[in-house]
């Protein structure tokens, strides 16, 4: 089976960086997504990522080591519409499904 | 242009009763899927069609039945509502149902039974 694991909830202050982890533990690897959903609206894609390393994207980087079944979301000059649930996901390989992991809600304040 | 949508957007109704959700997408994706996110936020996929041909099928009671008209339309009906069944429904697609294809999501349909 999938297992995923992130925090349930962090506060980071606006300007700041904020790291939010994620560690899984599958049957088979075919990349990790990190999906970014606001409260009351869809999860919207930020990152994918199947080879070991940093992925810069502006602001957000993401980071996986397929070794250590790890990966996190690096938000920088935090801003307070960075406000949001933050979900990793996994996909395992072939037709199998992406499993979602809970999500960490991340709070930003002034 | 909307990538996906889904309607309708809420959906409010009794117990016992049967409703639909319909969802298309415009951007020429064969692999369309049905998640389910519960009160505690939690993301779980119930269905998902690959060029109208059902290729996952997770442990979801029998009275929920997706239907795949052609490749842009997944619906899900659902027979006989139990409270249990209020949660957020999200339609979602990607361009294959192999490798690391992002899924692109609908607005969601919030389904409150009472």
């Amino acid at each position: 089976g999938q297992n995923i694991d992130q925090p349930t909830e962090m506060t980071a202050t606006e300007g700041a960086i904020v790291q939010i982890n994620c560690t899984y533990q599958t049957s088979g690897f075919n990349g990790l997504f990190w999906y970014q959903q606001h409260a009351g609206e869809a999860p919207t894609f930020l990152s994918y990522n199947v080879l070991d390393g940093l992925e810069e994207k502006g602001r957000f980087s993401s980071f996986l080591s397929r070794s250590k079944g790890y990966s996190y979301l690096l938000l920088k000059e935090l801003q307070m519409k960075d406000s949001a649930s933050y979900l990793c996901a996994v996909k395992p390989g072939g037709y199998q499904k992406v499993t979602f992991g809970t999500g960490t809600k991340l709070q930003v304040i002034p | 242009d909307t990538a996906v949508s889904q309607t309708p957007k809420y959906l409010v109704t009794q117990m016992g009763n049967d409703k639909s959700i319909k969802c298309e997408q415009n951007l020429g994706h064969d692999t369309m899927y049905w998640y389910k996110q519960d009160s505690k936020k939690f993301l779980k996929i119930m269905f998902s069609y690959n060029n109208k041909e059902l290729i996952i099928n997770e442990t979801v009671p029998n009275r929920f039945s997706p239907k795949s008209p052609d490749k842009a339309h997944l619906n899900l009906h659902i027979n006989s509502l139990e409270l249990g069944d209020s949660a957020v429904y999200f339609c979602a697609s990607s361009a294959t149902s192999r490798g690391g294809e992002t899924q692109y999501f609908g607005p969601g349909t919030r389904l409150l039974v009472l």
